[in-house]
């Protein structure tokens, strides 16, 4: 299974822009990326997803490397209800219904 | 909606007792599915189910049981629980399987086995 890797943990001011890097060297074509968030005492919670091109939505953006060997999930002003467990990862196509979660990155902010 | 839901929220067992965690969903999804979550620990799926009658394994079933009767319902049954088992459990549900489908997933268990 091709594997994620992120950051333990990040902190970001309140109001401002938050990266939140996510390293997948052995993805493949077809896989998609997927981000999820775990509010504290909640089950995980779908953020964005998508292939190649760059992604937006309510309530972040994508930014996907031109190699697919990384991404970011963008925060565009970063509030109190943002601090999260965020989760990157990969899934394949149809018939592998498998999500492998790593251990996420814990993002801390202040107000 | 309600979406997915799970009970209970909280359960203490003794070791070598059983009991069943209960998980439904009102979105008429076919995929179902179970997590276990440990401290600092991201998650691990027990067992899935691609439809009503079909179950199969994911990366930690050992010690867990699951059946699905009807679309809505996905009980997970542990059959004598042991402290390892201590963890929050999570239930989820999908439309389908396919790479943009998203999971929606239920509140959670926090079950504790002394």
């Amino acid at each position: 299974d091709a594997k994620t890797t992120q950051p333990n943990s990040m902190e970001s001011n309140e109001e401002e822009p938050v990266h939140l890097p996510c390293n997948h060297s052995t993805i493949s074509g077809t896989d998609y990326i997927h981000w999820y968030r775990q509010l504290p005492s909640q089950g995980p919670e779908y953020v964005i997803h998508g292939l190649t091109s760059n992604v937006n939505n309510r309530m972040a953006s994508l930014a996907i490397a031109e190699d697919r060997k990384s991404s970011t999930l963008i925060l565009h002003r970063a509030t109190l209800r943002d601090a999260a467990v965020y989760y990157c990862i990969l899934r394949k196509p149809s018939g592998t219904y498998k999500y492998i979660f790593g251990t996420g990155t814990r993002l801390k902010v202040l107000a | 909606n309600a979406g997915v839901t799970q009970t209970p929220k909280f359960q203490v067992l003794k070791t070598g007792q059983s009991m069943t965690l209960q998980c439904a969903q009102d979105m008429n999804h076919e995929y179902m599915s179970w997590y276990r979550q440990d401290p600092g620990m991201g998650l691990r799926l027990i067992h899935y189910s691609v439809g009503a009658g079909i179950t199969d394994q994911g990366e930690v079933p050992n010690g867990y049981n699951v059946s699905r009767s009807t679309t809505e319902d996905f009980p997970l049954r542990l059959l004598s629980a042991a402290p390892s088992q201590t963890s929050v459990y999570f239930c989820a549900s999908s439309l389908g399987d396919s790479s943009t489908d998203t999971q929606y997933f239920g509140p959670g268990t926090r079950l504790t086995v002394l």
